[in-house]
């Protein structure tokens, strides 16, 4: 069973402060990676689309990493802000997958403190 | 850009009544297009998806079932709810073609809750 794994859970921090999380998956037959930002009472909205290993990715202040060799992704918010909290979630899709199958973990919650 | 509207925001049903749930896509034609369900403590699930009218691919065996009439519109069905459908249910859609590097657009999503 193909499984996405994000940590931390939650993740309470104030204003200003950098964070970042992480997204797990299985290295083999990789072919893309999505992060969405979830804040509450909306829909999620698509961050990156990230497939090539080593990509980098930046939309203001935040940024994400890949590593497809050993199956892992960074997304890194550099000041945070209230506007900020939110549950990141990320999703990947291997090669030979199903059409459009993402398969999701369970995702980040981060809270920013004023 | 895409807009996805679907509806009711919230609906209670009792077990073993029926479900009809529907999403409109605007912005695009021929939309690949998503069901999804996030049950509690849970990652999202992909329920269904369709590359064209008519076109439904399931991926996972459930008490659910889906139909795309139209190009934009693409509906969640079930004859008799189960305990186990509650969730949060979230359509969703892509430009067609690579679909796995294509970001996905998300509707505001059903809660749902079965007594």
């Amino acid at each position: 069973i193909l499984n996405v794994e994000q940590s931390p859970q939650s993740l309470h921090v104030q204003e200003g402060d950098s964070t970042n999380f992480t997204c797990s998956f299985p290295s083999s037959n990789f072919y893309a990676l999505h992060w969405y930002r979830w804040e509450t009472a909306k829909s999620p909205e698509a961050l990156f689309v990230m497939t090539l290993n080593g990509d980098e990715k930046k939309k203001g202040r935040i940024s994400a990493t890949l590593n497809t060799k050993e199956g892992y992704s960074y997304l890194y918010i550099k000041g945070s802000q209230p506007e900020d909290s939110a549950t990141y979630l990320c999703a990947f899709i291997t090669r030979g997958g199903s059409q459009g199958n993402l398969i999701f973990g369970k995702g980040t919650k981060l809270s920013v403190k004023p | 850009s895409q807009t996805i509207h679907q509806w009711p925001a919230t609906l209670v049903q009792p077990v073993g009544s029926p479900l009809s749930l529907e999403c409109t896509v605007e912005g695009t034609s021929n939309p690949n297009l998503y069901w999804y369900r996030q049950a509690a403590g849970r990652g999202l699930q992909l329920l269904f998806y369709s590359v064209g009218i008519g076109q439904i691919s399931s991926e996972v065996p459930q008490n659910l079932s889906a139909s795309r009439p139209q190009d934009r519109q693409f509906i969640l069905s079930s004859k008799k709810l189960l305990l186990s459908d509650s969730g949060f249910y979230l359509c969703a859609s892509s430009f067609s073609g690579g679909l796995s590097n294509q970001p996905q657009h998300f509707g505001d999503g059903t809660r749902l809750s079965i007594l």
